[in-house]
């Protein structure tokens, strides 16, 4: 267990529709970070956290967005789904204090779009 | 930002074999190389990484190596067994930056 957890695990939903996940990260990390994994692709950034304000932003759709709360969970909210949204949601978090630490992953959120 | 490569895409060997994975980045003042394993259908874990201070790192089969001159560095995996089969990732790191990872080696130890 890395002790990062998501919820749910699994998540049905049609097109169109809009759903969240949630991440609860490390007690004590400050840094939440999303990554969506399509079938037998790699982890592709969405966007990062730190103490509650983003701090970094990769390739993420307009349609997607997220927020840390003051509890340092984070959410991400995905609108609109369409079919290739279909993928495995990860959420990771690490310390990041005065040097960089380990990165540790959830167990994911498959969402699979019908 | 930071770009991360990675090769190769898949690698077969036999057990017993070693493999090396390598990785080249593109920022110059990243400081930390983390190489993280991810079993079908699980999450990513770390299994070494390593920081730009230090040349080399060792843990039992698994080490990694870093030229900061050359901008790459490499997973070295001896003695491999089945159990090694998974995707690997490779990620480069500025302090203060996002973790980005490299596209992914599947391994493929044959018995």
């Amino acid at each position: 267990d890395s002790g990062v957890t998501q919820t749910p695990k699994h998540l049905i939903t049609a097109t169109g529709q809009r759903v969240t996940l949630r991440c609860s990260p490390r007690s004590g990390d400050l840094s939440v970070y999303w990554y969506q994994q399509s079938l037998d692709q790699g982890l592709q950034f969405l966007i990062q956290y730190y103490n509650g304000e983003e701090r970094a932003k990769g390739n993420i759709l307009e349609r997607f967005s997220a927020q840390q709360f003051p509890d340092l969970h984070s959410e991400l909210n995905l609108s609109s789904l369409e079919l290739g949204d279909s993928a495995l949601y990860f959420c990771a978090s690490s310390a990041q204090g005065q040097e960089w630490t380990e990165a540790f992953f959830g167990q994911g959120t498959r969402l699979t779009v019908v | 930002g930071e770009n991360v490569e990675q090769h190769p895409s898949t690698l077969s060997v036999q057990e017993g074999d070693s493999a090396v994975i390598k990785c080249t980045y593109s920022d110059s003042a990243s400081n930390y190389f983390p190489w993280y394993k991810q079993e079908l259908g699980k999450r990513p874990q770390l299994i070494i990484d390593i920081r730009s201070n230090v040349g080399e790192k060792k843990d039992q089969r698994i080490a990694v190596t870093l030229n900061k001159t050359a901008k790459h560095f490499s997973l070295h995996i001896t003695e491999t067994q089945p159990e090694d089969s998974a995707v690997y990732f490779c990620a480069a790191i500025l302090y203060g930056q996002n973790f980005v990872f490299g596209p992914g080696t599947r391994l493929s130890v044959l018995p």
